[in-house]
C-alpha cells in the first residue's frame, strides 16, 4: 500500500525558533498534500491543503506567515512552523493523495511538536 | 455542504462481542464515505471506503461498514471484537457533486475493548 512519511517524529524547541517538518510519499506521486493539526482527544483540523508546484491553500483561521507550506515536488511537501510559542505545540499530520481517481487519503505517523 | 457525524465519543465493548461505531452524513449528492483507524501517538490508516456499487464493504483487519442512503449512515462494525482494536476511529466524506475533493472528518469516537 501507499506510504507516507514524516520527519521528525517528535521536536522540542524553544519558543522563537522555527520547526520544518517534511512529509514525503515513498511510493506514489502525491499531487495533493494535506496539513492537519490535531489536538489531544479532537479530531484533526485541516490546516492547509497544497498542490504540487502551487501556493498553499490555508484554511480560515490558519496564518499562512506563520505555517509556511512548501510542495516543491510529487513527492514532498514541508511544513515550517515559523516563530514558534507554546501554544503551537500539538500533533501534526500529514495526508497525500494522487489524482485521477484514487480516493482516499494516506497519512503519515505525525509530528510531535513541543515548544518550550 | 457536507457534514459527517459521530455520534458517540466513546464505545466501550467486551472482547469477543461484535462492534459498532455509528457515522451518519449529510451531502447534497452521493456520497464517498470513508474510515480511518488511529492508534496513539499515530497518523490515521484507512479501514476502508464506500464509492459506489455493494453498500456492504469489508475491509482491513475484519472491519466492515454498511452504506444505507435511506437513513445517510455508514456505520462500523465487526463481528468480534479484540482488545487490540481499541483505538480512536475516523468517519469521513466527500460531496462530489458539491464540487468538493477535500474530505471532512468526523470528530472520532474512541474505541475500547475490554478484555
Amino acid at each position: 500500500g501507499a506510504v507516507v512519511s514524516q520527519h521528525p517524529s517528535r521536536v522540542i524547541c524553544k519558543s522563537g525558533t522555527s520547526v520544518k517538518i517534511e512529509c514525503r510519499s515513498l511510493d506514489f506521486q502525491a499531487t495533493t498534500m494535506f496539513w492537519y493539526r490535531q489536538f489531544p482527544k479532537q479530531s484533526l483540523m485541516l490546516m492547509a491543503t497544497s498542490n504540487e508546484g502551487s501556493k498553499a491553500t490555508y484554511e480560515q483561521g490558519v496564518e499562512k506567515d506563520k505555517f509556511l507550506i512548501n510542495h516543491a515536488s510529487l513527492t514532498l511537501s514541508t511544513l515550517t512552523v515559523t516563530s514558534a510559542h507554546p501554544e503551537d505545540s500539538s500533533f501534526y499530520i500529514c495526508s497525500a493523495r494522487t489524482s485521477g481517481g484514487a480516493y482516499e487519503q494516506y497519512f503519515g505517523p505525525g509530528t510531535r511538536l513541543t515548544v518550550t | 455542504a457536507q457534514s459527517v457525524a459521530q455520534p458517540e465519543d466513546q464505545v466501550n465493548v467486551a472482547e469477543g462481542n461484535p462492534l459498532t461505531v455509528k457515522c451518519t452524513y449529510s451531502v447534497s449528492g452521493n456520497p464517498y464515505l470513508f474510515w480511518y483507524v488511529q492508534y496513539p501517538n499515530r497518523g490515521l490508516q484507512f479501514l476502508l471506503k464506500y464509492i459506489t456499487g455493494d453498500n456492504l464493504v469489508k475491509g482491513s483487519y475484519g472491519f466492515e461498514a454498511e452504506f444505507n442512503k435511506s437513513q445517510t449512515s455508514f456505520h462500523l462494525k465487526k463481528p468480534s471484537a479484540l482488545v487490540s482494536d481499541s483505538a480512536l476511529y475516523f468517519c469521513a466524506v466527500r460531496d462530489p457533486a458539491g464540487g468538493s475533493y477535500i474530505p471532512t472528518f468526523g470528530r472520532g469516537t474512541s474505541l475500547i475493548v475490554h478484555p
